[in-house]
């Protein structure tokens, strides 16, 4: 089974310049994560999508970030415009959709680390 | 709310020694708890997982943790470190059920010494 994959895996701007970053979930899994882990920090929840529904937006800066997932599958995160304050890994995870029973694990891609001078 | 504190930011081991990682979690309804270990440039791998069934928890690699209520921790062993375990461990709390987000904490660096 693939994992969830995130490109790209790294990326380097200016502050004030806008960046992308992608990612495919786990095949089935209805539900993605979008996190930030600044370094020497645990990862923070920033956007969780069901399908192509936002269920959890409230830690995103919206006056900057912006996320979707139009087709409820893959997702793009983006970052308009940056600041030195955004450098950081940005995972991506997935995990099964409502309706399947218990706590639904969570698969975590790579990461995107992201530096901007 | 739920949180979780990790009472070490760095825990130095030698080769052959016990490992111990200490985790306090905060919550106003049972959690469910978790410790996920990240490798330098590698993804965040789940080790174990705790969701109310038996207190102790055993998972990958030779890990261990034990959920105490009483005393709202969920601290991490292993009897024999060994020298890839040197990592970055995260203790991480969240909801019972669903697709409800993780709250990490702040992370333990392990250094293991030859």
């Amino acid at each position: 089974e693939a994992g969830v994959a995130q490109s790209p895996r790294y990326k380097i701007i200016e502050k004030r310049q806008s960046v992308a970053f992608w990612c495919n979930p786990i095949s089935g899994h209805a539900t993605l994560y979008w996190y930030q882990q600044i370094l020497g920090q645990g990862p923070k929840l920033l956007i969780q999508f069901q399908n192509n529904g936002v269920v959890d937006d409230s830690q995103l800066p919206k006056d900057r970030f912006s996320a979707e997932r139009l087709k409820g599958v893959d997702s793009t995160l983006k970052i308009q415009p940056a600041k030195l304050e955004d450098s950081a890994v940005y995972l991506c995870a997935s995990s099964l959709g409502p309706g399947q029973g218990g706590l639904h694990e969570q698969y975590f891609g790579p990461g995107t680390r992201l530096t901007v001078t | 709310a739920q949180s979780v504190t990790q009472l070490d930011s760095h825990v130095s081991v030698s080769e052959g020694t016990p490992v111990l990682l200490r985790c306090n979690y905060s919550s106003s309804y049972s959690p469910s708890l978790f410790w996920y270990v990240q490798h330098p440039n590698k993804g965040l791998q789940l080790l174990l997982k705790y969701t109310s069934a038996a207190t102790l928890v055993k998972g990958i690699n030779g890990f261990e943790a034990e959920f105490k209520k009483s005393e709202t921790s969920f601290h991490l062993t292993k009897p024999s470190a060994h020298m890839s375990d040197a990592a970055e461990y995260f203790c991480v709390v969240s909801g019972r059920s669903g697709n409800t987000p993780l709250v990490f904490g702040k992370g333990t660096r392990l250094s293991v010494i030859a």
